[in-house]
């Protein structure tokens, strides 16, 4: 149990629809990152949020976007989605400048995409 | 840019039998270098780390170790168990990345009684 919350956990959409997914991050930590796992392979960064600003970015369209709130929450919207959009979302809280390691995974939110 | 590539599964292995990953990295820069596993239905756990050359992680009988001259870090594990089914993942980061962390592929592994 790493004290990172995600919901829902599993979430049917189509095509052109928008999403938010949630997260709640482990007490004391005040940075939230963001990645996909698309099927059969490994997560890819979509960004992080420090202070409840954007603090880094992977190579994700604009309607993909997040919020980060002063309980140090967040949220991972996604407009216009897509089918290849179909993904567990992970979220990952940490310390800002703590070392990776302490970087603390939540379960995920299984994204399909009719 | 930052790649890792791991060995493709399924690996299935009997109970005892050794059990090794492939791991090996592009960076730009001095990365440190992670494995994580993901049971069925969870998040991410950190397996092990190393933050330097010649670096041996190990946890729960799992060990890698940093080879910054042919750019690997393979996990390893001498006697697996059926717990040990489970996806593992190879991963790196930069310093100057922050913690942006950059996943291989994954290997999904299969152990039975």
């Amino acid at each position: 149990e790493t004290g990172v919350t995600q919901s829902p956990t599993h979430l049917i959409k189509t095509r052109g629809q928008q999403v938010t997914l949630r997260c709640s991050s482990q007490s004391g930590h005040n940075t939230v990152s963001w990645y996909q796992q698309a099927l059969g392979q490994g997560p890819q960064f979509i960004f992080q949020y420090y202070r409840e600003e954007e603090n880094g970015r992977g190579n994700f369209p604009p309607r993909f976007s997040g919020l980060q709130f002063p309980n140090y929450s967040s949220e991972l919207n996604v407009n216009a989605l897509e089918l290849d959009d179909s993904a567990l979302y992970l979220c990952a809280s940490s310390l800002q400048g703590a070392p990776n390691e302490k970087l603390f995974f939540g379960s995920g939110t299984q994204l399909s995409v009719l | 840019g930052n790649s890792v590539t791991q060995m493709e599964g399924p690996v299935t292995l009997s109970e005892e039998a050794f059990l090794t990953i492939n791991c090996t990295y592009t960076a730009t820069g001095y990365p440190s270098l992670f494995w994580y596993v993901q049971y069925p239905g969870e998040g991410l756990q950190l397996l092990l780390k190393a933050t330097k050359a010649d670096d041996k992680g190990s946890n729960k009988g799992f060990e890698a170790t940093y080879r910054k001259e042919t750019t690997s870090f393979h996990l390893e594990k001498g006697s697996v168990q059926v717990s040990d089914s489970a996806v593992y993942f190879c991963a790196l980061s930069i310093k100057a990345a922050g913690n942006k962390l950059t996943f291989g592929g994954g290997t999904r592994v299969l152990v039975k009684p």
